[in-house]
């Protein structure tokens, strides 16, 4: 079983819907941190959590750490939001990666 | 403010022979994270360095070195190279620990081994 896991896999979304990616992980952390990656490999992180909740215009992103859970949500998508999606734990000077949440959003 | 850079862009070798790709961290920026990514697969944590010396690593062995220099540019160092070791190579820059700091990513070297 993967340390950090991520659903779904794979996600096709009309246009103005909204998005929840999930990510759980099993190992002790201190921080989540969120990516998107487009086509062509380009990576930008999204956001960095250690507790609580954080915005960035459409992109709401939570974490639980008694559950060890967070979410990233996407409100109102659109299709420049099509890329994977991928959740990153950082704990004990390591990183560990989910497999990522591939996301289409047609228009 | 320049953004991170590496090098080369894309890369062949044959298994066996050593390889070496460069990284330029964001200015300002004292902490380089190196990623290995396969093919359609997430990436995975190699190091990274702080101010000069390795502060983390991932399950890799030691065929992969690296090294941070004085104005924080990094190099990463793979040794008899693999089939395996196939893949897409990011950094990331970022002032401060990665786990605690938002990371800016370059755009990948891209290694192919024959």
């Amino acid at each position: 079983k993967n340390e950090v896991e991520q659903s779904p896999q794979n996600l096709t979304a009309q246009e103005g819907e909204f998005i929840t990616i999930n990510c759980s992980y099993s190992v002790g952390i201190s921080a989540l941190h969120w990516l998107q990656q487009h086509p062509g490999g380009g990576i930008v992180s999204l956001f960095m959590l250690s507790s609580g909740k954080k915005k960035h215009g459409r992109l709401i992103a939570t974490i639980n750490i008694q559950e060890k859970h967070s979410s990233l949500h996407i409100t109102a998508s659109h299709p420049r939001d099509s890329a994977v999606y991928i959740c990153a734990v950082f704990g004990n000077n390591d990183m560990r990666f989910g497999a990522g949440t591939r996301l289409t959003v047609k228009p | 403010e320049t953004g991170v850079t590496q090098s080369p862009t894309h890369l062949i070798k044959t298994r066996g022979q050593q390889v070496t790709l460069r990284c330029s961290s964001q200015s300002g920026h004292n902490t380089v994270s190196w990623y290995q990514q396969a093919l359609g697969q997430g990436p995975q944590f190699i190091f990274q360095y702080y101010r000069e010396e390795e502060n983390g690593r991932g399950n890799f062995p030691p065929r992969f070195s690296g090294l941070q220099f004085p104005n924080y540019s990094s190099e990463l160092n793979v040794n008899a190279l693999e089939l395996d070791d196939s893949a897409l190579y990011l950094c990331a820059s970022s002032w401060g620990l990665a786990a605690y700091n938002e990371q800016f990513f370059g755009p990948g070297t891209r290694l192919t081994v024959l």
